[in-house]
């Protein structure tokens, strides 16, 4: 069954860049119809989204992060990642990855465990 | 603060029914199917409804979903200690892309 994983660092420093790897099992990051997505949860909050990339490259960001936003695909090590530049403590958050039902970008099927990223000095 | 519309928290006794609404507007689930997922935290959410009211294989019937104009509903027949968690509607929304309600926490009494 598909299974992903999340991976980085838990604590980033006030205006550097946040990076994230998600790792797929079970499926191939180049399966045309997914969507793969990240989606964070700030503490006490509820989910809020970053966006989707296809494995082809073709990418989709939340209008307000946008701007600080960089996703890529890694077809080789079936990993796909996010960036997000300049963060603040506002960023402190669960940050999940997650893919969707096939050819569609808004149902989320399948989500990693999630992965507490800390932005502080 | 969360695009959709959820109560912060239900409560209902075992073996009894509970209802969690998700409100919206006409850019959001008026246009768009919703989805519902439940979340344990520190594990993985999951996708309990899809496409306003279909289960995905492996999700028992006494989880149900319906729509109405802008809101939607997620019922629960039959509650057990194990659905205790945090409930969440999604749909998309013209102009946000994904978008969430702010979670409804069930409780078991």
């Amino acid at each position: 069954q598909v299974q992903l994983q999340e991976s980085g660092p838990g604590l980033v420093k006030p205006s550097q860049t946040l990076s994230l790897t998600c790792t797929v099992s079970g499926a191939s990051i180049s399966s045309d119809g997914s969507y793969w997505s990240w989606i964070r949860q700030h503490p006490g909050k509820g989910l809020e989204y970053i966006g989707y990339i296809y494995y082809s490259g073709i990418t989709y960001y939340n209008p307000s992060l946008k701007s600080r936003i960089a996703m890529s695909v890694g077809t080789s090590q079936n990993q796909f990642s996010l960036n997000l530049n300049s963060v603040t403590a506002a960023d402190t958050a669960v940050y999940y990855c997650a893919t969707t039902l096939q050819f569609r970008n808004d149902v989320f099927d399948i989500w990693g465990q999630g992965t507490v990223v800390t932005v502080s000095s | 603060q969360s695009v959709l519309t959820q109560p912060p928290s239900v409560s209902a006794a075992p073996g009894q029914k509970v209802t969690i609404s998700c409100s919206g507007s006409s850019s959001n689930i008026g246009n768009f199917y919703v989805s519902w997922y439940q979340h344990l935290p520190g594990t993985a959410p999951k996708l309990l409804i899809y496409d306003n009211n279909q289960r995905p294989s492996g999700i028992p019937d006494r989880f149900s979903g319906s729509l109405s104009g802008t809101s939607a509903i997620l019922g629960i027949t039959g509650l057990q200690p194990g659905d205790e968690a945090d409930y969440y509607c999604g749909t998309w929304h013209s102009s946000q892309g994904a978008v969430f309600g702010g979670g409804t926490k069930l409780t078991v009494l």
